[in-house]
């Protein structure tokens, strides 16, 4: 079974610039997370979609960051402009279900951006 | 808010079992106990989960205790390649989010 898949692995780019990172998830999965990590710290969630409707965008900052699930497979997560504050690993994670309890969520290998 | 409390590291000796402890005193008759790992420069992975018994898969074994307000992971013989981040978290049934904290940092020695 393939697992979640990322492009690109890692990304330089400088302040003001735009990025923007692909995700394709495990087959069959209706959930998809995208994740932020800060050197140091665990993941923090940005933004999580039930097929292509999105469940929670809370910690997403709106202002600059925007995400989308189309047609309920593949996802892409965008900074434009971007800080020097973004620089960080974004994570994308898929899994069966919505609810958790007993749900496995399964972790793609993460783009590693840096803001120069 | 990750509710759960973690030591920020340990060392273990390669070939000998590591127990990772884990408080999570607020815990609720619903949460799910998980443990997932994140090797460096990759993604989390899942280990292992329980609700109130002790569970064991290939990977480890997780001891809950009677209360639930704690649980172990038990690692039954370090490798090198287990050196990571280990993350223990709760998750309710109607939660659909992982509450990450900044986990234990686990080293082997040869």
């Amino acid at each position: 079974e393939a697992g979640v898949a990322q492009s690109p692995r890692y990304k330089i780019i400088e302040k003001r610039q735009s990025v923007a990172f692909w995700c394709n998830p495990i087959s069959g999965h209706a959930t998809l997370y995208w994740y932020q990590q800060i050197l140091g710290q665990g993941p923090k969630l940005l933004i999580q979609f039930q097929n292509n409707g999105v469940v929670d965008d809370s910690q997403l900052p709106k202002d600059r960051f925007s995400a989308e699930r189309l047609k309920g497979v593949d996802s892409t997560l965008k900074i434009q402009p971007a800080k020097l504050e973004d620089s960080a690993v974004y994570l994308c994670a898929s899994s069966l279900a919505l609810y958790g309890g007993a749900e496995t969520q399964y972790f793609g290998p993460g783009t590693r951006l840096l803001v120069l | 808010d990750a509710k759960t409390t973690q030591p920020n590291s340990m060392e273990s000796n390669e070939e000998e079992p590591v127990h990772l402890p884990c408080n999570h005193s607020t815990i609720s008759g619903t949460d799910y106990i998980h443990w997932y790992r994140q090797l460096p420069s990759q993604g989390p992975e899942y280990v292992i989960h329980g609700l109130t018994s002790n569970v064991n898969n290939r990977m480890a074994s997780l001891a809950i205790a009677e209360d639930r307000k704690s649980s172990t992971l038990i690692l039954h013989r370090a490798t090198l390649r287990d050196a990571a981040v280990y993350y223990c978290i709760r998750q309710g049934s109607n939660d659909y989010k992982l509450s990450f904290g900044a986990g234990t940092t686990v080293t082997v020695r040869a």
